[in-house]
């Protein structure tokens, strides 16, 4: 069926190193991916999202790439700063009955930057 | 935040029960969803809204129910809660249901079923 696979479960990195988190989807006719982070006890509020027609697309030290042919997309973080840390979702766009779109999302990937 | 606003924030109830869940908008936007979260499955859809009085299942809908008698008011209802359905629950809302279907989460209300 529909799915969104996410890797890592659980990354770890250091301060100012870079991390990187990847997404697999099953449906070709995706079109929209959004990321999401969630603090511990908070909502999940989008952080960056691509379209279909964008191959990458930057806002400041995070970065979304897209590859279609290989239906995987992946978020990248730059200069790491521990209020990075958070658990970060992935998410593809998918026709639903009527017309209408919704998002399947991963697992999640919880990110701990340490000082 | 998107003017969403949910309803209770924290509710323990007991197996059997019916339970209802609400969640608020102040921007009148057309789409509205239900999803729960759980640990290892990010978050699954329950039931979506595209109008007042339209409404429609998502991936994980058995045992829920949703009502919308107002653009501003979607109800999630649980008629007889169960424990496994012990979980925290997330309304949203988006503009479109296009390309652009930016969904915009409210602050969330835990459930817990004994």
């Amino acid at each position: 069926g529909e799915n969104v696979e996410q890797h890592p479960s659980t990354l770890s990195v250091q301060e100012g190193d870079s991390a990187v988190i990847k997404c697999t989807y099953s449906d070709s006719a995706s079109n929209y991916f959004p990321w999401y982070k969630q603090e511990l006890g908070k909502r999940p509020q989008l952080i960056i999202d691509i379209r279909s027609n964008v191959g990458e697309k930057k806002d400041q030290r995070i970065a979304v790439t897209l590859n279609k042919t290989a239906k995987h997309f992946s978020l990248h973080i730059t200069e790491t700063q521990p209020e990075d840390s958070a658990v970060y979702f992935c998410a593809a766009s998918m026709e639903f009955s009527g017309g209408y779109n919704k998002l399947i999302f991963g697992a999640g990937t919880r990110l701990a930057v340490h000082p | 935040d998107a003017g969403i606003t949910q309803s209770p924030r924290h509710k323990v109830t007991e197996t059997g029960t019916p339970v209802t869940l609400r969640c608020h908008q102040t921007e009148n936007h057309r789409y509205m969803y239900w999803y729960r979260q759980d640990p290892g499955h990010g978050l699954r859809l329950i039931h979506y809204s595209y109008g007042v009085k339209d409404t429609d299942k998502g991936e994980v809908s058995d045992g829920y129910s949703v009502s919308r008698s107002k653009t501003e008011d979607f109800l999630l209802t649980l008629e007889s809660a169960t424990s496994s359905q012990t979980s925290v629950y997330f309304c949203a809302i988006s503009e479109s249901r296009g390309v652009t279907d930016t969904q915009y989460f409210g602050p969330g209300t835990r459930l817990t079923v004994l």
